[in-house]
């Protein structure tokens, strides 16, 4: 069964400052991995989408890779800016492509001005 | 493109009662996906329809059902409710590049 952490569970950091949010999986036999991100009471937003075949994907200030042999997938954001508080989650799709994605609890941002 | 939509936005029922929540996926996407949200147990997944099929079932109780129209639109029931069903429910339609996209969710408040 395939269980995804988030750690840390949250995070505060002041306005400027790069930060790397961290997802661990434990069946590497992963179709895809997706970062997203939810703002209070709202649905999600999705952020990137790395193949399994894939090592990095980027937009703008976000920078997401893929180990997957170690079960590990990072999301890099940088220059933070108080906008970017939310809570950002990785979901793990199974290899198969079938079946459910199983997504981390997440990990809150807190950017201060 | 619109994105998925989720109706009602928001719900109030008591204990016993069912309801039905409906998504409309973006145009094009034959996928919907629905998950259940709480403080306590985080995302997890209802199940998933692919064509009018159920294509895969999550561990809830048979009181949680859905099914899909031929247009793609999902729809969601839960029949008896309980307090403990008080929750977000997102529904997300997946792209042909696997992308899963989000609507704004139902907020349901079961009393």
């Amino acid at each position: 069964k395939q269980e995804v952490t988030q750690i840390p569970a949250a995070l505060s950091v002041p306005e400027g400052e790069n930060l790397v949010l961290n997802c661990s999986f434990t069946d590497s036999a992963i179709y895809n991995l997706q970062w997203f991100r939810q703002d209070p009471g709202k649905g999600l937003t999705s952020l990137l989408l790395i193949q399994s075949s894939q090592r990095e994907q980027t937009s703008g200030r976000l920078n997401a890779s893929l180990d997957k042999s170690s079960g590990r997938s990072t999301l890099y954001i940088a220059a933070s800016q108080p906008g970017d508080s939310a809570t950002y989650l990785c979901a793990v799709r199974p290899g198969s492509n079938a079946g459910k994605s199983t997504f981390g609890d997440g990990t809150t941002l807190t950017v201060k001005p | 493109k619109a994105g998925v939509t989720q109706t009602p936005r928001y719900l109030i029922k008591t204990r016993g009662q069912q309801v039905t929540l409906s998504c409309s996926p973006i145009s094009g996407h034959r996928s919907v996906s629905w998950y259940q949200q709480t403080p306590g147990q985080g995302l997890q997944f209802l199940f998933e329809y692919f064509s009018e099929t159920q294509r895969n079932k999550g561990n809830f109780p048979g009181r949680f059902s859905g099914r899909q129209f031929s247009n793609s639109r999902s729809e969601m029931n839960v029949s008896t409710l309980e307090l403990g069903d008080s929750a977000l429910y997102l529904c997300a339609s997946k792209s042909g590049e696997n992308i899963q996209y989000f609507g704004a969710g139902t907020r349901l408040s079961v009393l």
